[in-house]
């Protein structure tokens, strides 16, 4: 069975600063993964998913890699702001399952 | 405006009382699906749907029912027999469950707490 998770559970960096976010997954035959933003009280907003056959996402300051035999993938924030905090979660998809969401990482950038 | 809307934002339940959550969808999504959120942890899948009249139950089914009688409506109940139903609940939305690139799409949720 699938478990996700993501390391570390909270982060504060001052603002600018480039930073890694992890999320671990156990089972390596990994259909997508995705990577989601939450506000507080909100609901999920994507962010990027990246296909199996795919290494890596990009989409403005963020970039997100797969590396399934490692059973890892990063999401990479550059020049981080203040509007960057909140919580982010990755989440697994296997063929023919459902996804697998990781516990999140509270992000917070001070200004 | 496409998306998902959940509603109501805040709803209180009694003891004893069977409520229902709203979740719909203009997206034309075939798969649908309800998680939890607890406060700390990541979301635990209650159902699922993938066509209009099925739906599949998830890890934490006991206690919740669902319908899908229409594409676009996918209502939970949560049943008396919940005896924990304090938290956040999602509905969420994709083309289908099993595409290569199936981003799911999420409502704003529904607050659940008991009186």
């Amino acid at each position: 069975k699938q478990e996700v998770t993501q390391i570390p559970a909270a982060l504060s960096v001052p603002e600018g600063e480039n930073l890694v976010l992890n999320c671990s997954f156990t089972d390596s035959a990994i259909y997508n993964l995705q990577w989601f933003r939450q506000d507080p009280g909100k609901g999920l907003t994507s962010l990027l998913l990246i296909q199996s056959s795919q290494r890596e996402q990009t989409s403005g300051r963020l970039n997100a890699s797969l590396d399934k035999s490692s059973g890892r993938s990063t999401l990479y924030i550059a020049a981080s702001q203040p509007g960057d905090s909140a919580t982010y979660l990755c989440a697994a998809h296997n063929y023919g399952q459902n996804f697998v969401f990781g516990p999140g990482t509270r992000l917070s950038v001070l200004p | 405006d496409g998306g998902i809307t959940q509603s109501p934002k805040y709803l209180f339940r009694k003891e004893g009382q069977n409520v229902t959550l709203s979740c719909e969808q203009n997206l034309n999504h075939d798969a649908m699906y309800w998680y939890r959120q607890d406060p700390g942890q990541g979301l635990r899948l209650i159902y699922y749907s993938q066509i209009v009249n099925d739906f599949q139950k998830g890890d934490i089914a006991e206690g919740y029912s669902v319908s899908r009688e229409k594409k676009e409506s996918f209502p939970l109940t949560v049943t008396s027999a919940q005896k924990n139903p304090t938290a956040f609940y999602l509905c969420a939305s994709s083309i289908d469950r099993d595409r290569a690139k199936n981003i799911q799409y999420f409502g704003a949720g529904t607050r659940l707490s008991v009186l």
